[in-house]
């Protein structure tokens, strides 16, 4: 089983409506949880970071933790055509290797 | 601001050619790390320096060395390049502290004949 799994895709979703990314991860001492936004030809970019279980929103963006069932999602409201990108989740492993834990990206595209 | 900054961001090789990809980040970023990006397999981790004068191996070091030239500098060397070498290959930086992210540069685009 792959320490974190994340559905490919591809997600198509017309202008304005609301996407939801998800994630799962295989180890519950995982702390730290980062989504990532990659568009085509250019590198990833940070885009939210939480902590601890619960919600945490930044504008039409909403990252959410369940540690108890080891799934992360992000939400995006109205949806719009900008957002078309890929989304990649992170997990910082912050114990002996102290290294990101990447799930394979979501293609989404926003239709106009 | 630059940020992290990769070249060449385009090449073409033949197999058994060897060449450099270089990296360099202006962000005073202590950690440094080379991945390479495929369909279907996500980001891999290559090979990282958590300092100046450290270099570790990461999830596929196999065929690739690096060197850390100084704290700015994070090179990755192909010896004899193979096709399995054709890929998207990005450089991170990254700030000490378990809540900092790692910021990009765009990528060389590497396509080994």
């Amino acid at each position: 089983q792959k320490e974190v799994e994340q559905d490919p895709g591809p997600l198509s979703v017309p202008e304005g409506a609301i996407v939801s990314l998800n994630c799962t991860y295989s180890n519950s001492a995982f702390q730290y949880f980062m989504w990532y936004r990659q568009y085509s030809r250019k590198g990833p970019e940070l885009l939210m970071y939480t902590y601890s279980s619960g919600n945490k929103e930044d504008g039409r963006f909403t990252a959410q933790v369940d540690k108890s069932s080891k799934y992360i999602s992000l939400f995006i409201r109205d949806s719009q055509p900008s957002d078309s990108a890929t989304y990649l989740c992170a997990i910082f492993n912050a114990g002996n290797n102290r290294k990101l834990i990447w799930g394979l990206g979501t293609s989404l595209a926003v239709n106009p | 601001n630059a940020g992290v900054t990769q070249t060449p961001k385009f090449q073409v090789l033949k197999t058994g050619q060897s060449m450099t990809l270089q990296c360099a980040q202006d962000m005073n970023h202590n950690s440094m790390y080379w991945y390479r990006q495929d369909p279907g397999m996500g980001l891999r981790l290559i090979y990282y320096s958590a300092s100046e004068g450290t270099t570790d191996k990461g999830e596929v070091p196999n065929g690739y060395n690096v060197s850390r030239l100084n704290k700015r500098e994070f090179s990755l060397r192909l010896e004899s390049a193979a096709p399995s070498q054709t890929s998207v290959y990005f450089c991170a930086s990254r700030q000490d502290g378990s809540n900092q992210p790692q910021h990009f540069g765009d990528g060389t685009r590497l396509s080994i004949l």
